[in-house]
């Protein structure tokens, strides 16, 4: 069974800082993908990688950045974190698009900028 | 660009009735289409894909390109099927992978 692990349940900090959300997949999975989930705006794709060093934005990249430095893992980079960022973040895999696999969701990050 | 547009944001029924959630697409190629179930303090996870043609907890969802749309449905509601439900569609072009997901609706089933 696939796991998609993400780093924290629960996270607070403060304006300004620089904050790192980490996932981890044990798959092989080639695609990596950091959502944000909000209330009536649903699941926005922030950033996505489709191999090791790659990166390609989605469709709300601005006050982030990524980083795959290895195939497992999928780092969200917020550079200076703002109260707008407060948001559930997730995390998702999957394989490499032959046999329409889907995407696997970790249990997200619920973020608190304060 | 790809877009997914589910207009409801909550549906409520009543437990029996029919189901039926809309999601609608805008994609210039070929579709590959999603329906994902997030239940209350659980993961989003899959529910059924549009290639495979398959009815998982009694639902089902059929492609239709005319119409571009891809609706959920399912004959009899249970209260089991409370639940946020979000349609998805994929790009997908040799290892490239772009996924994208609509606003998603709360299906309320009412006792």
């Amino acid at each position: 069974d696939v796991k998609v692990t993400q780093s924290s349940r629960y996270l607070v900090k403060r304006t300004g800082e620089k904050v790192f959300l980490e996932c981890v997949q044990d798959m092989d999975h080639e695609n990596m993908f950091w959502y944000r989930q909000d209330p009536g705006l649903g699941l926005r794709l922030i950033y996505f990688s489709y191999d090791v060093k790659m990166k390609e934005k989605g469709d709300i990249p601005e006050g982030y950045s990524v980083s795959r430095e290895k195939k497992e893992r999928f780092s969200l980079i917020l550079e200076s974190a703002s109260t707008n960022q407060t948001s559930m973040y997730l995390c998702a895999s999957t394989g490499d698009g032959r046999g329409n696999q889907p995407q696997h969701f970790g249990d997200g990050t619920r973020l608190s900028i304060l | 660009a790809q877009r997914v547009t589910q207009p409801e944001k909550l549906l409520s029924v009543f437990k029996g009735a029919p189901v039926e959630l809309k999601c609608n697409y805008s994609y210039s190629g070929s579709p590959e289409l999603f329906w994902y179930v997030q239940y209350s303090r659980q993961r989003l996870q899959l529910l059924l894909r549009h290639i495979s043609r398959e009815s998982i907890k009694g639902f089902t969802a059929d492609l239709n390109k005319g119409e571009t749309s891809f609706h959920l449905k399912k004959p009899f509601a249970q209260e089991e099927d409370s639940a946020m439900y979000y349609c998805a569609l994929r790009v997908s072009s040799g290892g490239y992978q772009k996924v994208t997901f609509g606003t998603g609706t709360k299906l309320q089933v009412i006792p």
